[in-house]
């Protein structure tokens, strides 16, 4: 059971919209900001979204990260069959002293 | 650029101790940066494991502590984990990862991972 709850499953056709939610606590999310990780199958996961809604260099602006208290959520527009991968959430947790991830999310493109 | 690569046993016997060592290449471990562990079991989630500061200053996992050392080695360009008293469910693909600090406060930089498998 991981302390960060996501949908295990999300799915869009090319073009569209999806959201993927990411649930915490005070204090991890509603404390802390929040990272989004993309894993590719087969491969090390790749920061996407740092300090809630930043893009590392190199990300494209279809991916977009938001939070509002305890909870986050990753945004993913003009949807790509190359977006399909698993997606985590990651914050620190004050009460653990520790990092905590989201279980993942399988993002399927139709 | 900055690499990571990951080495140790691809199996252990359960009860035994998971040792792994993970090289940085392209970059100073001595930089103001978190090396941590992070592992996945097989067709599941991230689970971090801790990380360790130049200085050997270290964060575990409250559920991994008391089965968990980090070290680090400054002359090597290296750090490495060892887990005491595995079983099966240590089985995973272990992940070495940089935590930026300057720019990100996330971990920026992985290794490509190592599977290890808990079996007698």
């Amino acid at each position: 059971q991981s302390v960060l709850t996501q949908p295990p499953s999300a799915s869009g056709t090319p073009g569209q919209r999806v959201t993927i939610s990411c649930s915490g606590s005070y204090y991890n999310i509603e404390t802390n900001p929040v990272n989004w990780y993309l894993q590719l199958p087969g491969t090390a996961p790749k920061l996407l979204i740092y300090s809630n809604s930043q893009r590392p260099s190199g990300v494209p602006d279809r991916f977009s990260g938001s939070k509002s208290g305890t909870s986050a959520s990753l945004a993913i527009s003009g949807l790509l069959s190359e977006d399909e991968a698993d997606y985590y959430c990651a914050s620190w947790d004050d009460s653990l002293t520790g990092w905590v991830f989201g279980g993942g999310t399988k993002l399927t493109v139709l | 650029q900055v690499q990571l690569q990951e080495s140790g046993p691809g199996l252990v016997k359960p009860s035994d101790t998971l040792s792994l060592t993970c090289a940085v290449s392209g970059y100073s471990i001595n930089n103001n940066n978190w090396w941590g562990w992070i592992r996945q079991p097989p067709g599941k989630g991230l689970e971090w494991i801790g990380y360790i500061y130049y200085t050997g200053s270290t964060y575990y996992s409250p559920s991994l502590k008391s089965r968990v050392t980090m070290s680090v080695d400054t002359s090597k360009n290296q750090f490495s984990l060892k887990l005491n008293s595995v079983t099966a469910v240590d089985t995973a693909v272990y992940y070495c990862a940089r935590k930026d600090e300057e720019n990100y406060d996330a971990f920026d930089i992985w290794g490509q991972g190592t599977m290890v498998t808990v079996s007698s």
